[in-house]
C-alpha cells in the first residue's frame, strides 16, 4: 500500500498566522495521463470530512482562497495563509491514484 | 442539495452481521463509483471498499477481504455494505461518500456508528 506520511502532526498556530502541512507518499502518485490524485480534507470536530483542494491545487467549491496546495510526484504541501478559529480540526492528505487509496495520519491544528 | 444518508450501524456481537445502507439524492448517483470510509473511535480515515458505478466491479481493502460486500441499487439509488464475520477492530463510523468523475467532486455522508462488542 501506499503510505502516506504526513508532517507535523500536531500544529499550534496562533491566530492570523500562517500554517503549512507536508506530505510525502511512498510513491509517485502521477497517473499514467499525467494528472496527480493527491487530496486534502479537512475534518472538524464531530463533522464529516471535507475535501479542501483536488488534483495537488485546486479549491473545491466554497473553499476560502486562503487556502492552497502545492507538490508534485511524491511531495506536497497543504497552506493556510491566516488561521482562524474555524480551521481547528484535523487534516488529511490522501491518494486516490493507487488502490487501496489511503490517507495520511492526520495533522491536528489548534490555536495557541 | 446533495444528500447521503447512511443507516444501519449499531451494536453488533463478534462474529455478527451488519447491512449498512446509503441513501443518495440531489445528484446523479448511477454516474458515479461510490466508496466507503470508516473511521475508529479517535483514529484516522480508513478506505474499506469502493464500486464502479453499475455495479459490476468492486475492491475491498485486505482488512475486510471475505468479509464484506459493497453493491448498489441504483434504481434506489441506494448503496450497500454488508459486514459478516465482525471483530472488534471493524468498530467505527462508516462514511459513504462520492467522488464524481475522475475526483472532480466530493460528497460525503454523516456517518454510521458501528460497534462490534459482546
Amino acid at each position: 500500500d501506499v503510505v502516506m506520511a504526513q508532517s507535523p502532526l500536531s500544529l499550534p498556530v496562533t491566530l492570523g498566522q500562517p500554517a503549512s502541512i507536508s506530505c510525502r507518499s511512498s510513491q509517485s502518485l502521477v497517473n499514467s495521463d499525467g494528472s496527480t490524485d493527491l487530496h486534502w480534507f479537512q475534518q472538524r470536530p464531530g463533522q464529516s470530512p471535507r475535501r479542501l483542494i483536488y488534483k495537488v491545487s485546486n479549491r473545491d467549491s466554497g473553499v476560502p482562497d486562503k487556502f492552497s496546495g502545492s507538490g508534485s510526484g511524491t511531495d506536497f504541501t497543504l497552506k493556510i495563509s491566516r488561521v482562524e478559529a474555524e480551521d481547528v480540526g484535523v487534516y488529511y492528505c490522501m491518494q486516490g491514484t493507487h488502490w487501496p487509496h489511503t490517507f495520511g495520519q492526520g495533522t491536528k491544528l489548534e490555536i495557541k | 442539495e446533495v444528500q447521503l444518508v447512511e443507516s444501519g450501524g449499531g451494536l453488533v456481537q463478534p462474529g455478527g452481521s451488519l447491512r449498512l445502507s446509503c441513501a443518495a439524492s440531489g445528484f446523479t448517483f448511477s454516474s458515479y463509483w461510490m466508496h466507503w470510509v470508516r473511521q475508529a473511535p479517535g483514529k484516522g480515515l480508513v478506505w474499506v471498499s469502493r464500486i464502479n458505478d453499475d455495479g459490476t466491479y468492486t475492491t475491498n481493502a485486505d482488512s475486510v477481504k471475505g468479509r464484506f460486500t459493497i453493491s448498489r441499487d441504483n434504481a434506489k439509488n441506494t448503496l450497500y455494505l454488508q459486514m459478516n464475520s465482525l471483530r472488534a477492530e471493524d468498530t467505527a463510523v462508516y462514511y459513504c461518500a462520492s467522488f464524481g468523475t475522475s475526483w472532480l467532486l466530493s460528497y460525503w455522508g454523516q456517518g454510521t456508528l458501528v460497534t462490534v462488542s459482546s
